[in-house]
């Protein structure tokens, strides 16, 4: 069965630098999710989007935003890199309809110098 | 305040059952969830319970009592593979799609 595809799997960037990551859903999904999870962590969510639209809201700084786009594809923008930026970034999609389920994709650990 | 809580680590032995706890005091309930994480892997997910009673998938059991705030994990069988950290997740209201994860309980599965 098809699962969420993220991109890259691994990035290293410099302070002050931006990141751009994508998420492509599961086919059929409408939700998309996006948490941040640091080393020894539980995810923490940032911020998810529903038919295209912002759902809903948490702990994502200022300097980061995403977006959903057409194809229900979601990219998470991240600019000002801090060192504390470094973790691995999860996206989850999910059916609406169909009670919810989040389903993760397999991550990208973004790695700031 | 949200509070998820399970304990950090267990350990049994292969071809045993384990039982791992959860219990949370949030704003409200929607639902919890049951995620197994392998260490740099993503969460996949196991269970999922809104209503009290027991759910159970193969080897895997999850139960909820919403009046105790309390849901467990039962394991069977148990296989060296099953080692990993096993995450709670509550969604704490019908209008958001968030997740309040626990810090995970890490399980080892010796021979």
């Amino acid at each position: 069965a098809a699962g969420v595809i993220q991109s890259p799997r691994h990035l290293i960037k410099e302070k002050r630098e931006t990141a751009t990551l994508k998420c492509y859903p599961i086919p059929r999904h409408d939700t998309v999710y996006w948490y941040q999870q640091g080393p020894g962590q539980d995810p923490q969510f940032l911020i998810s989007f529903y038919e295209k639209m912002q759902s809903d809201k948490g702990s994502i700084p200022d300097r980061f935003s995403a977006q959903q786009f057409s194809d229900y594809h979601s990219e998470l923008n991240m600019s000002s890199l801090e060192l504390g930026d470094s973790a691995l970034y999860f996206c989850a999609s999910s059916y609406y309809v169909q009670g919810g389920e989040q389903y993760f994709g397999p991550g990208t650990r973004l790695t700031v110098t | 305040g949200q509070n998820i809580d399970q304990p950090t680590e267990m350990t049994a032995t292969e071809g045993a059952i384990v039982q791992i706890n959860c219990t949370y005091q949030t704003s409200g309930f929607n639902g919890l969830f049951w995620y197994q994480q392998h260490a740099g892997e993503a969460p996949t997910f196991l269970s999922y319970n809104v209503l009290d009673g027991l759910e159970e998938k193969g080897r895997f059991s999850s139960f909820l009592s919403r009046s105790k705030g309390y849901s467990y994990l039962l394991l069977k069988e148990l296989q060296m593979k099953d080692s990993a950290s096993y995450l709670c997740a509550v969604r704490d209201a019908p209008n958001t799609d968030k997740l309040i994860f626990g810090t995970g309980t890490r399980l080892q599965v010796f021979p």
